[in-house]
């Protein structure tokens, strides 16, 4: 069972208004994703981590920001929220190396799905 | 960009196998191929990777052609909650990980 955790699920907030998303993971991983999500479209792929002090853009331009201070947390922060952020984020972690007994598989959390107004 | 072209869409009947294809055909000698499905709008769940043999698991089996450059996951016995959007991937270990638009699958009673 995976053990990442991201919060809040959901929330609705006022264009301005600055949001962080946090993502928490108890496995140990080193690489960590964001994914943006709109309703029945794929996954867009908007930031990534290899490890602490390691934050690289996805292939979605996107005005959020990150950190890895810690390898356990991820959070993408929104300095200000417009309605066009309104979607699910989801995070993800995998283990490193891939081979052997490592599968190299994402662990997702939830999700958090985001409205602004 | 997604380096797998998939079906936008498959139909499947309930108890049948549902066999559903990817075309990687700019794969490289160290890309593995990993299957992932998402139900509404969780977050996606792995089935299966390989690198050259065929896979199986007890959620599904992953067939690779000898050339590499396609690939076909195999869902044994199909049920109603098997319906879900595939997503079929390439990567190496450090790559970035694009998931493309996938094949979403519909299971009918």
């Amino acid at each position: 069972e995976a053990d990442i955790y991201q919060t809040p699920r959901y929330l609705v907030i006022g264009t301005g208004k600055k949001i962080t998303l946090e993502c928490s993971q108890t496995m140990g991983h080193d690489k960590m994703y964001w994914y943006q999500q709109d309703p029945g479209m794929e996954l867009h792929l908007i930031h990534y981590s290899y490890g602490v002090n390691s934050t690289e853009k996805g292939d979605l331009s996107s005005e959020s920001t990150v950190s890895r201070i810690r390898t356990e947390h991820f959070p993408l922060t929104l300095e200000s929220a417009r309605p066009s952020h309104t979607s699910q984020y989801l995070c993800a972690s995998s283990e490193s190396p891939f081979w052997g007994a490592n599968t190299g598989e994402l662990f997702f959390g939830e999700g958090s799905r985001l409205t602004v107004l | 960009d997604a380096k797998t072209t998939q079906p936008p869409s498959m139909d499947c009947a309930e108890g049948r196998a549902a066999n559903l294809p990817c075309n990687h055909s700019t794969i490289s000698g160290n890309e593995y191929v990993y299957w992932y499905r998402q139900i509404h709008s969780q977050g996606p769940q792995y089935i299966i990777h390989g690198l050259k043999n065929n896979e199986t698991n007890e959620m599904a089996s992953l067939i690779i052609t000898e050339d590499r450059k396609s690939s076909t996951l195999i869902l044994p016995h199909a049920t109603l909650r098997d319906t879900a959007v595939y997503y079929c991937i390439v990567r190496v270990e450090d790559d970035k990980i694009i998931f493309g638009k996938g094949t979403r699958l519909h299971i009918l009673p």
